[in-house]
């Protein structure tokens, strides 16, 4: 079965620091994308940062980056220099041909 | 611009009644996606449409039906039959491009069922 776990259920964190989300998948594919969302308190899905499994480099999008360990299945997220916007649910997905499969999510708090 | 439309944002119905959740893009996406999220659970699919005049059944089927008639439309009937139906319904949609993967989503429907 393909699966996402996202194993911290809750995070806090101050302003201005930096905080590692993690995940870990399943599966038996050698072609698929990850991806995180964010859900802010609107519950609007937003894209955050995408990474294609045939890449070695790891996806930067300003301020969050991944580390990806394809033979460990790890695809981790890391938001450098926290802001208050960033509070929110993240939710780690990973895309096989058209069908996406997400984690429970991390709520995340990012405190003043 | 170009988007996902779902209405309305807040829906409330009687306990036996049928409701149908309106979802429209003008992505031009081949592939559309109905959603559940509720508390603690993340989302979980519940139908979804690679082309018109076709769907398939997600995780969680039972209670709910699509019809597919248009491109860009993928309304989400959700019947009496669903035991639990309150929660957050969110629709989304897909092209499998190289490079240019990913689910865009709508705003979401919350649905209340008393």
């Amino acid at each position: 079965a393909q699966t996402v776990t996202q194993s911290q259920p809750e995070m806090s964190v101050q302003e201005a620091e930096t905080v590692t989300l993690s995940c870990t998948y399943d599966t038996s594919e050698s072609n698929y994308y990850l991806f995180w969302y964010k859900q802010p308190p609107s519950r609007q899905m937003i894209l955050v940062i995408r990474q294609e499994a045939y890449k070695q480099q790891n996806a930067t999008e300003n301020r969050f980056s991944v580390n990806f360990q394809k033979a460990a299945k790890s695809f981790s997220l890391k938001i450098s220099d926290s802001q208050l916007g960033d509070t929110a649910m993240y939710f780690c997905a990973f895309m096989i041909r058209d069908k996406i499969i997400f984690g429970k999510g991390t709520r995340l708090h990012i405190l003043p | 611009d170009g988007g996902i439309t779902q209405s309305p944002k807040y829906l409330f119905r009687k306990e036996g009644q049928n409701v149908t959740l309106s979802c429209e893009q003008n992505l031009n996406h081949d592939a559309m996606y109905w959603y559940r999220q509720d508390p603690g659970q993340g989302l979980r699919l519940i139908y979804y449409s690679q082309i018109v005049n076709d769907f398939q059944k997600g995780d969680i089927a039972e209670g709910y039906s699509v019809s597919r008639e248009k491109k860009e439309s993928f309304p989400l009937t959700v019947t009496s039959a669903q035991k639990n139906p309150t929660a957050f319904y969110l629709c989304a949609s897909s092209i499998w491009l190289a490079g240019q993967n990913e689910q865009y989503f709508g705003p979401g429907t919350r649905l209340t069922v008393t």
